[in-house]
């Protein structure tokens, strides 16, 4: 099974803010990634999918990057909105896909 | 528009199985190259892959659940479901059904809140 490790676990941000958050495979996964964004209540959406590609509608204050073992999701400029928790999950085992353990988002 | 729609009890006993069901509306479950599947939420956790298959191929599952799981996809109703055993306090959790693809998944059911408790 591939494992998927993301941190940090949380990260407090204001307002503005660029806030970066880091996923890393157990194995090379060229840019099998996708990235989620999931609000209290509410289904994940998917943001970013192939590490780098944005998703329909999403803003582009949001991007990815990276390949084979490491991956950023890079938000620049924190918005109200952005208050989430956030996974990644790996696509090169598909149909079988694992994802990271969330990166909380939150108010500073 | 697509939508996914999960259906079954929301409370369980330990030791005996769940059902659930997904409904798929706006669109054939048969088309396109999608696979079909299920993830939960324990509470205050992550997400867990259960289980996803095409509509007309075999299951494939978790590694750590397989041996408890099962599904299925009902074309003329345009459904898939799972089955899940021998269930334990360590099954409750919400219950996402969702379409997959080889590069995301793109839409999600709004979930159900299984709760495994005598």
């Amino acid at each position: 099974d591939i494992q998927m490790t993301q941190f940090p676990s949380s990260v407090s941000a204001s307002l503005g803010d660029r806030v970066s958050i880091t996923c890393r495979a157990s194995q090379g996964i060229s840019t099998w990634l996708a990235w989620y964004q999931q609000k209290p209540g509410k289904a994940p959406k998917l943001l970013i999918s192939s590490a780098s590609s944005l998703e329909s509608g999403v803003p582009s204050r949001f991007s990815g990057g990276g390949s084979g073992t490491h991956f950023t999701l890079t938000i620049s400029s924190l918005q109200p909105e952005d208050f989430a928790t956030y996974y990644c999950q790996q696509a090169i085992s598909f149909p079988h896909v694992t994802f990271g353990g969330g990166t909380k988002v939150e108010l500073k | 528009q697509l939508q996914l729609q999960e259906s079954g009890p929301g409370l369980v006993k330990p030791s005996e199985t769940l059902s659930l069901t997904c409904t798929v509306s706006g669109g054939s479950i048969t088309s396109g190259t999608y696979y079909w599947g299920w993830i939960r939420q324990s509470p205050g956790k992550g997400l867990e892959s259960i289980g996803n298959m095409y509509y007309s191929g075999r299951p494939s599952f978790n590694p750590s659940l397989r041996s408890r799981a099962t599904m299925s996809v009902d074309t003329s109703k345009n459904q898939f479901s799972l089955s899940l055993t021998s269930l334990t306090a360590a099954d409750t959790a919400v219950y996402y059904c969702a379409r997959l693809t080889n590069w995301g998944i793109e839409q999600w059911g709004q979930g159900t809140l299984v709760s495994v408790s005598s």
